[in-house]
């Protein structure tokens, strides 16, 4: 089955810094990108998501990167805030409607101000 | 506004105790799914449904079984707890095929003692 590396576990930047996820899957069948935030004592959002037919994907101050070949996608956040602050999972599956969607291990971004 | 409610938030058991968590959502989902979260291990799924007569196991039901009594309500039950089952549970929905989006519950905590 698949497999989701996330890196780093935890991740402190300045206020005003930009801030990068990694993330690696094994499945060279996964189409489907997305990331989710959980603040402190919340559930999981939603903040944004890509498959795999384009590169990149901009909504604000936040992006995803995918590289279909070396099977790895990123999420950078600029321009960072005191509310970036939580823990952010990737996430990979097959398509839209799989329900087979690995989750990576967390990465809990600090922003100091 | 609509969501995803579960019930009880917190819940402290004894080893060998059957525990019932319960969810219910007004989103006018389908999909429902419970997913696990451990520290360092980020969220597994543990069963899904796709309507009431529709039951599938992920990747961690060991322990677990689950009930879909209504289009509404998934619940997920701990026939004997132990305490590796002490972790965060989420409940999850998810609409049809157009969006790959899962929107999560607030969360049980439960402590197997």
């Amino acid at each position: 089955g698949e497999n989701v590396e996330q890196h780093p576990s935890t991740l402190s930047v300045q206020e005003g810094d930009s801030a990068v996820i990694k993330c690696t899957y094994s499945d060279s069948a996964s189409n489907y990108f997305p990331w989710y935030k959980q603040e402190l004592g919340k559930r999981p959002q939603l903040i944004i998501d890509i498959r795999s037919n384009v590169g990149e994907k901009k909504d604000q101050r936040i992006a995803v990167t995918l590289n279909k070949t070396a099977k790895h996608f990123s999420l950078h956040i600029t321009e960072t805030q005191p509310e970036d602050s939580a823990v952010y999972f990737c996430a990979a599956s097959m398509d839209f409607g799989n329900e087979k969607l690995t989750f990576g291990t967390g990465t809990r971004l600090t922003i100091i101000p | 506004d609509a969501d995803v409610t579960q019930t009880p938030r917190n819940r402290i058991t004894k080893t060998g105790k059957r525990i019932m968590l319960e969810c219910s959502q007004t989103k006018g989902h389908d999909r429902m799914y419970w997913y696990r979260q451990d520290p360092g291990l980020g969220l597994r799924l543990i069963y899904y449904s796709f309507d009431v007569k529709d039951i599938n196991k992920g990747e961690i039901s060991d322990g677990y079984s689950v009930s879909r009594q209504a289009q509404a309500k998934f619940s997920l039950s701990l026939e004997s707890a132990i305490p590796n089952q002490t972790a965060l549970y989420f409940c999850a929905t998810r609409g049809r095929m157009n969006t790959g989006e899962l929107f999560f519950g607030e969360g049980s905590r439960l402590t197997v003692l």
